[in-house]
């Protein structure tokens, strides 16, 4: 059975951390992406990765990075997290242009 | 929007009633994908279809796609109430490797 695990499902950070978000599948899935999710904008891309190092701006890429140092693991880094990265986010994998498996999401409060 | 736009934003019906929703997109696509998310969870995939395939079922669902018209429809047959979710179409465009989400149709059934 296919499993994409994120690191938490809910997170309360202050303005100014660092905050990461990771998110592990074990499926041996080339791709990894992460989305946030917005009331009334659906889901819009981060960044995704087709390789281990290997990474792409999504739409809103700012106030963002990402690192895949390992094939299973992509991690989303919020440098200084501000009030307005407060959200949803959903990452997922899957094979080349095929269908993809999201993980459960974590809420992310930030104050 | 770039993404296209999916209808109604919001649907409800009847316990045993058929429920569509269609969406529509703006540039060609490889392939487009139905996904559905419960609230407060990550997104499950239904179905894909591809650029040069017009109608695919699984189980009680139903979508088509005409490319003449950038459109697609997901058809749910003889709704349950546990069909009550958040509905997505999503499409990969001709030369992008990730998917782009629209903002969803939100399905109400009434037991």
């Amino acid at each position: 059975d296919v499993k994409v695990t994120q690191s938490s499902r809910y997170l309360v950070k202050r303005t100014g951390e660092k905050v990461f978000l990771e998110c592990v599948q074990d499926m041996d899935h080339e791709n990894m992406f992460w989305y946030r999710q917005d009331p009334g904008l659906g889901l819009r891309l981060i960044y995704f990765s087709y390789d281990v190092k290997m990474k792409e701006k999504g739409d809103i890429p700012e106030g963002y990075s990402v690192s895949r140092e390992k094939k299973e693991r992509f991690s989303l880094i919020l440098e200084s997290a501000s009030t307005n990265q407060t959200s949803m986010y959903l990452c997922a994998s899957s094979r080349q242009g095929e269908t993809q498996y999201f993980g459960p999401g974590t809420r992310l409060l930030v104050l | 929007s770039q993404q296209g736009e999916e209808d109604p934003q919001a649907l409800s019906i009847q316990e045993g009633e058929n429920a569509t929703m269609n969406c529509s997109y703006k540039t060609s696509i490889n392939n487009l994908q139905w996904y559905r998310q419960n609230s407060g969870r990550g997104l499950v995939h239904l179905i894909l279809i591809r650029s040069n395939e017009r109608e695919k079922h699984s189980g009680r669902l139903r979508v088509t796609l005409d490319t003449s018209k950038k459109s697609s429809s997901l058809l749910i047959t003889a709704s349950r109430a546990a069909d009550t979710a958040s509905y997505f179409c999503a499409r990969r465009l001709t030369g992008r490797r990730a998917l782009t989400f629209g903002s969803g149709t939100r399905l109400q059934v009434q037991p």
